[in-house]
């Protein structure tokens, strides 16, 4: 089985451009989350997509947004970059089952540097 | 709300030693799930342990050991002869059980070096 694979791995934009990075879960897994991973602040929840819609979202401004997709494929999209906005982006994947635990399973992140 | 801390930044030890990592976490749920994750220098998160709050028995898995106490809200994760291979930053990180919730809240992470 596949892992999670993102893409593109590595990325380099300018300040206030924007960006849209893509994941695809897992066969079968139909929930994507989002992490930033940055030295100053660590590991940070951005938000969750099941069944297209957001189910959770953490403490990030507007800028940051996300979108599932029908086959579960999951986009985020950062408007206006800042210089704070580079970072690695992880994303985890889950079937989401009710009646148990749902592991989740991390792909190897992309890489943003705004400059 | 939850907090994960890992007070420890950065360790440096020789191979061969044994290296304990620390981990306390703050929550109000009764029910929650603990990991811990490596991340080499490649950036992906490589998934350890998984433990539920009302399994506080340590477990063992070769070289790795987990210690996990609700007393002092810790779980601790033990390296015995460390091995090169086993440099990297170490996450330990919390998630709620109520169906739905797939956030987890992460520590800072600890480096950890093992000088050969």
């Amino acid at each position: 089985k596949a892992g999670v694979t993102q893409t593109p791995r590595y990325l380099i934009k300018t300040r206030g451009q924007q960006v849209t990075l893509s994941c695809s879960p897992i066969s079968g897994h139909r929930s994507v989350s989002w992490y930033q991973q940055t030295p100053g602040q660590g590991l940070q929840f951005l938000f969750e997509y099941f069944s297209e819609t957001q189910r959770n979202k953490g403490n990030f401004p507007g800028r940051f947004s996300g979108r599932q997709f029908s086959n579960s494929r999951s986009e985020m999209n950062v408007s206006t970059l800042e210089l704070g906005d580079s970072a690695l982006y992880l994303c985890a994947s889950s079937p989401r089952l009710a009646g148990g635990y749902n592991e989740q399973f991390f792909g190897p992140g992309t890489r943003l540097t705004v400059l | 709300a939850q907090k994960v801390t890992q007070a420890q930044t950065e360790i440096s030890v020789v191979e061969k030693e044994d290296v304990t990592l620390d981990c306390v976490y703050e929550t109000r749920d009764t029910t929650y799930y603990l990991f811990w994750y490596k991340q080499p220098p490649s950036g992906e998160l490589v998934f350890l342990i998984r433990r539920n709050s009302f399994d506080e028995q340590n477990e063992i898995s070769g070289r790795y050991s987990w210690n996990f106490q609700k007393s002092t809200s810790s779980f601790n994760f033990t390296i015995t002869a460390s091995q090169v291979v086993d440099s990297a930053v170490y996450f330990c990180a919390l998630r709620e059980t109520n169906f739905g919730n797939e956030k987890l809240t992460f520590g800072t992470g600890t480096r950890l070096t093992i000088i050969p």
